[in-house]
């Protein structure tokens, strides 16, 4: 157990909608990461919050969109969902995340299943 | 950006020695991390290397070259348990605001055999 949660576990949505994943950072840690991986695709980066602010940005669509709150958990928002975007979503947290290069421990993942 | 190779599939017997590679071409490099991840579960920290040279965890060990944009992750005494993926990670230099952009390999499935 990495002491990262990430609810829900599973979640089965339909084309067109729009779902939000959240994830709570180990105690202490201040940085969470999102990450989407896919069959095809593998694990890719979307984007990672430091301390509140949007500190690293990957390949995230314009559909996606996270924040990190004052408690520091964080949540993804998706919309306008496509079959394409079935995959499992995983957040990470690290104790920083700016400069200095840290671990980063991994949530258990939310599969989303777009039919 | 970044571009990491890593073979797709490897297959070993316990007890033995496995080695896998990784390599990668990138824009800016500042660290290369090494993840396992066993089917449907989270990746698990492994090791990480910024200078040339071997970093010792173990039974696992990890080497890099920067100049030759080359990693590897060795495992000795293989037990059954280590049948998972195996994940080489770059991360970029020079993000924007500081951040930990990791770019991962598509990984590599690894059989550990009787």
């Amino acid at each position: 157990d990495s002491g990262v949660t990430q609810t829900p576990k599973h979640l089965i949505t339909a084309t067109g909608q729009r779902v939000t994943l959240r994830c709570s950072p180990r105690s202490g840690d201040l940085s969470v990461y999102w990450y989407q991986q896919s069959l095809d695709q593998g694990l890719q980066f979307l984007i990672q919050y430091y301390n509140g602010e949007e500190r690293a940005k990957g390949n995230i669509l314009e559909r996606f969109s996270a924040q990190q709150f004052p408690d520091l958990h964080s949540e993804l928002n998706l919309s306008s969902l496509e079959l394409g975007d079935s995959a499992l979503y995983f957040c990470a947290s690290s104790v920083g995340g700016t400069g200095v290069v840290y671990e980063q421990y991994f949530g258990p993942g939310t599969r989303l299943t777009v039919t | 950006g970044q571009n990491i190779d890593q073979p797709t599939e490897m297959t070993a017997t316990e007890g033995a020695i496995v080695q896998i590679n990784c390599t990668y071409q990138t824009s800016g490099f500042n660290g290369l991390f090494w993840y396992q991840q066993h089917a449907g579960e989270a990746p698990t920290f492994l090791s990480y290397n910024v200078l040339d040279g071997l970093e010792e965890k173990g039974r696992f060990s990890s080497f890099l070259s920067r100049s030759k944009g080359y990693s590897y992750l060795l495992l000795k005494e293989l037990q059954m348990k280590d049948s998972a993926s195996y994940l080489c990670a770059v991360r970029d230099q020079g993000v924007t605001g500081g951040g930990n952009k990791l770019t991962f390999g598509t990984g590599t499935q690894l059989k550990v055999e009787l």
